[in-house]
Parts: C-alpha cells; sequence; structure tokens
C-alpha cells in the first residue's frame, strides 16, 4: 500500500533557529503534497500545497518566507520553519497523492504521514 | 467554498454502547466525504470515504457512515464501542478524491468500561 514517511517525529530547538521536516512517498511518485499544521486539541490546518517542480500555494494567513516549502522531486517535500519561534511550536503533518498515475481502484490515493513535533524553545 | 462541522468535541460512551459522531458538511460541488482517526501523537488514519458511489460506506473497525444530502450530513456510526476506539475523529470534505481536505474541528471519543 502507499506509504509516506516524516522525518523527524520530534524535535526540539532553540528559538531563532532553522529546522527542517521530510516528507517522502515511499512506494509511489507523489505528484503533489499538502502540509498541515495542528495545535494541541485542534483541528489541521492546511498550510499549503505542493507540486512537484513548482512553487507551493500557500493557504490565506500563511507566510511563505516562514514556512518554506520544497518539492523538487516525485518522492521527497520538505518544509522549512525558519527563525523559528515558540508560537511555531505545533505538530506538523504531511499528506502525498500520486494523482491519476497512482489509484487504487479507480481512485487517487491520498496517504498521510505520521506527522512531526515541533517544540521550540 | 466547502466546510466541516463536528457536532460535539467530545463523546463519551460506555463500552459496548452504540457510537454517533456528527458531521455536517457545506459544498458547492458534489463533495467527496471524509472520516479519519488520530490516536495521540500519531498521524491520520482513514476510517472510510465516500465518493459519489453509495450513500451507505462501510468502513474500518466496524464504523460506517451514511451520506445523506438532504441534510448535508455524513454521520459516523458503530453498533457496539471497543475502548480502542477512543481516539481523535476528524470529519473531512473535498472536492476530489486526491486533493486538499478541509478538516472539522475534531470530537474525541471516549469509551468507558
Amino acid at each position: 500500500g502507499a506509504v509516506v514517511s516524516q522525518h523527524p517525529s520530534r524535535v526540539i530547538c532553540k528559538s531563532g533557529t532553522s529546522v527542517k521536516i521530510e516528507c517522502r512517498s515511499l512506494d509511489f511518485q507523489a505528484t503533489t503534497m499538502f502540509w498541515y499544521r495542528q495545535f494541541p486539541k485542534q483541528s489541521l490546518m492546511l498550510m499549503a500545497t505542493s507540486n512537484e517542480g513548482s512553487k507551493a500555494t500557500y493557504e490565506q494567513g500563511v507566510e511563505k518566507d516562514k514556512f518554506l516549502i520544497n518539492h523538487a522531486s516525485l518522492t521527497l517535500s520538505t518544509l522549512t520553519v525558519t527563525s523559528a519561534h515558540p508560537e511555531d511550536s505545533s505538530f506538523y503533518i504531511c499528506s502525498a497523492t500520486g494523482g491519476d498515475s497512482h489509484q487504487v481502484s479507480g481512485a487517487n490515493v491520498l496517504t498521510f504521514g505520521a506527522g512531526s513535533r515541533l517544540t521550540v524553545l | 467554498a466547502q466546510s466541516v462541522t463536528q457536532l460535539g468535541s467530545h463523546v463519551s460512551v460506555s463500552e459496548g454502547a452504540l457510537v454517533l459522531l456528527r458531521c455536517n458538511y457545506s459544498s458547492s460541488v458534489p463533495p467527496y466525504l471524509f472520516w479519519y482517526v488520530q490516536y495521540p501523537n500519531q498521524g491520520l488514519q482513514l476510517l472510510l470515504k465516500y465518493t459519489s458511489a453509495a450513500t451507505l460506506v462501510k468502513g474500518i473497525n466496524g464504523f460506517e457512515a451514511e451520506f445523506k444530502k438532504s441534510e448535508t450530513s455524513f454521520h459516523l456510526t458503530k453498533p457496539s464501542a471497543h475502548m480502542s476506539d477512543a481516539a481523535e475523529y476528524f470529519c473531512a470534505v473535498s472536492d476530489n478524491q486526491g486533493g486538499k481536505l478541509i478538516f472539522g474541528q475534531g470530537t474525541e471519543l471516549s469509551v468507558k468500561p
């Protein structure tokens, strides 16, 4: 089945540093990846949509210079939180789809990673 | 525009009792609807999805949901709760099966022995 791996699962960093989170599709080519953010006891909020080889599309209110997204290959997208501050502490989850090239029973497959918990001190 | 409302941020049932988690949606196009479960500090696991085929959708772990267009609802049910069902449940809507999802606020399910 479709598997998406996120790394690291947990990261603690100092305020002002940058942190990179990776999202990899292990057994399919992910033409599109989505990045979500989840605060404790809250829902998932879509941050951005990234398509391989093109610039990410950010949701309203998400700072593109703060949250850098790169989707340079069909199996890897990265989210870099630049100059992290304590308010950036959150659970970040990616999901990936292969679109028409990756279907199960005629349906596009959307698979979530296990998430990455970022704590900024 | 699409949106999802989950009624009740917390639901508590006894083991063996019926589970009913409510979800209402708003969509200007025919919706694709999903239910996901999330255990603490983990990602999301798909329980079931509605993709304009049968209105009664059966999922994993004994869960099912019924799409009711007239009520714009997609409530999740399970006849008999198990302790292992305790988790956070999210309803989500999309305009296609592999696209971005709009999530509801989530409902925390507790199961009492």
